[in-house]
């Protein structure tokens, strides 16, 4: 079956620009979650949704970031006014947890370039 | 605060040495643990988590809540390991990964 899809997988954009990175999760999966992979940083946990529970925002390093999950499906994360330090790529992961088993799915990643 | 620690950014070992990557974490619960690679130009993907107690591609990782440490070990590298290894500890029941910065793993001929 397909994985979890994002798109674009590469963006380049100018400092003071805002862009949108979508991810689209495996289907029946409840949860989705975004992180960031930045070199010398590792990966840094960003927001998670869990069903229709509110989003867990605890990992966002701004209020430039945001993100939401429309019907419980496709998530798009928002970076308004982007900064150089923004360069990263983020990484899109879905989960479900079947008897007490735990394990997360990851996106192929959107590469973002801030000039 | 809840930390994952990889002490090594690089291990280089020889083919058919045996490999051992570290990973000591901190959490005031009972943790769950996984350790994720991620080969090159692939995503990232679980390679064992320890409530399953498994073996996976020779690989193995034990939790030592004494040390607070969930190594992950292998008696015999082959090149196709070399990868960037990530351990990682969930955060509650329903939470987030917190990762390591990752071990790049370099098994040379």
């Amino acid at each position: 079956g397909a994985g979890v899809s994002q798109s674009p997988s590469n963006k380049v954009t100018e400092k003071g620009k805002d862009v949108e990175l979508r991810c689209d999760p495996i289907s029946g999966h409840t949860a989705l979650y975004w992180y960031r992979q930045s070199l010398g940083q590792g990966l840094e946990f960003l927001i998670y949704f869990q069903g229709n529970s509110a989003p867990d925002k605890s990992g966002l390093p701004s209020d430039r970031f945001s993100a939401e999950r429309t019907g419980g499906s496709v998530s798009t994360l928002t970076i308004q006014r982007t900064q150089q330090e923004d360069s990263a790529v983020y990484l899109c992961a879905s989960s479900y947890t079947s008897g007490g088993v735990h394990e997360q799915f990851f996106g192929p990643g959107t590469r973002l370039t801030v000039l | 605060a809840q930390r994952v620690t990889q002490p090594e950014k690089l291990l280089s070992v020889f083919k058919g040495a045996p490999v051992e990557l570290k990973c000591n974490y901190s959490y005031s619960g009972s943790p769950e643990l996984f350790w994720y690679v991620q080969y090159s130009r692939q995503r990232l993907q679980l390679l064992l988590r320890h409530i399953s107690r498994e073996s996976i591609k020779g690989f193995t990782a034990d939790l030592n809540k004494g040390e607070t440490s969930f190594h992950l070990k292998k008696p015999f590298a082959q090149e196709e390991d070399s990868a960037m290894y990530y351990c990682a500890l969930r955060r509650g029941s329903q939470g987030n990964l917190i990762f390591g910065k990752g071990t790049k793993l370099s098994v040379k001929p």
